[in-house]
């Protein structure tokens, strides 16, 4: 069955740039039946969409990072990545790469990973 | 702020039906999917579109909606129940994905 694995830095520095990746595994990011996603959780608090990505490369981003945010595909890798610019530590969270399928169910999430920012 | 409206937290008896809301004005046009997040753990699909379960999800987790309000049911809860429930849709514009604030779930 289809795994998602974030992959990236643990820490950031302030004001620089966060950058990681999903690798799929187990299927092709290229199915035409899903998009891929990026969400993140700080701490003790709720889940925040940050953005999505077809394998068209056609993307969609949350109003409150889209100045930030650049979400890309690499369909010969079985990957998607995310960038967010211009870091503080409100950006400090669990980040999850999920596919989304019928209906915009995040049907499978990858296993998080914990990105500090931090100097 | 969320356009998805959760209860903070929400308490059952072990055995009881629990039902866990999410409104939004873009419930009438969207469906809710629902979402279980145990700590340390990343969230698990529940239900999604009408009332449909991912493959290996109990049938004691079922999903409605009237109006602007999706409903998470559990009929007869158990202690492996107890966790944090968030639902998400589109936006009123139908261009984004937004999450409510989620709701803990203690099951007595």
């Amino acid at each position: 069955q289809v795994q998602l694995q974030e992959s990236g830095p643990g820490l950031v520095k302030p004001s620089q740039t966060l950058s990681l990746t999903c690798t799929v595994s187990g299927g092709s990011i290229s199915s035409g039946s899903y998009y891929w996603s990026w969400i993140r959780q700080p701490a003790g608090k709720g889940l925040e969409w940050i953005g999505r990505i077809y394998t068209s490369g056609s993307t969609n981003y949350n109003p409150s990072l889209k100045s930030r945010v650049t979400i890309s595909v690499d369909t010969s890798k079985n990957q998607f990545s995310l960038k967010l610019s211009s870091v503080t530590a409100a950006d400090t969270a669990v980040y999850y790469c999920a596919q989304v399928g019928a209906n915009d169910a995040f049907d499978i999430w990858g296993q998080g990973t914990m990105v500090t920012v931090s100097s | 702020s969320s356009e998805l409206t959760q209860d903070p937290a929400v308490s059952v008896a072990l055995g009881q039906t629990v039902r866990i809301t999410c409104q939004g004005d873009s419930l009438r046009s969207y469906y809710a999917s629902w979402y279980q997040q145990k700590p340390g753990q990343a969230p698990v699909l529940v239900i999604y579109g009408k009332n449909n379960r991912p493959s290996g999800i109990p049938d004691r987790f079922s999903g409605s909606s009237s109006g602007n309000t999706a409903s998470l049911t559990i009929t007869g809860a158990q202690a492996e129940d107890e966790a944090d429930y968030y639902c998400n849709s589109r936006d009123s514009s139908g261009n984004q994905v937004v999450f409510g604030g989620g709701t803990k779930l203690t099951v007595l």
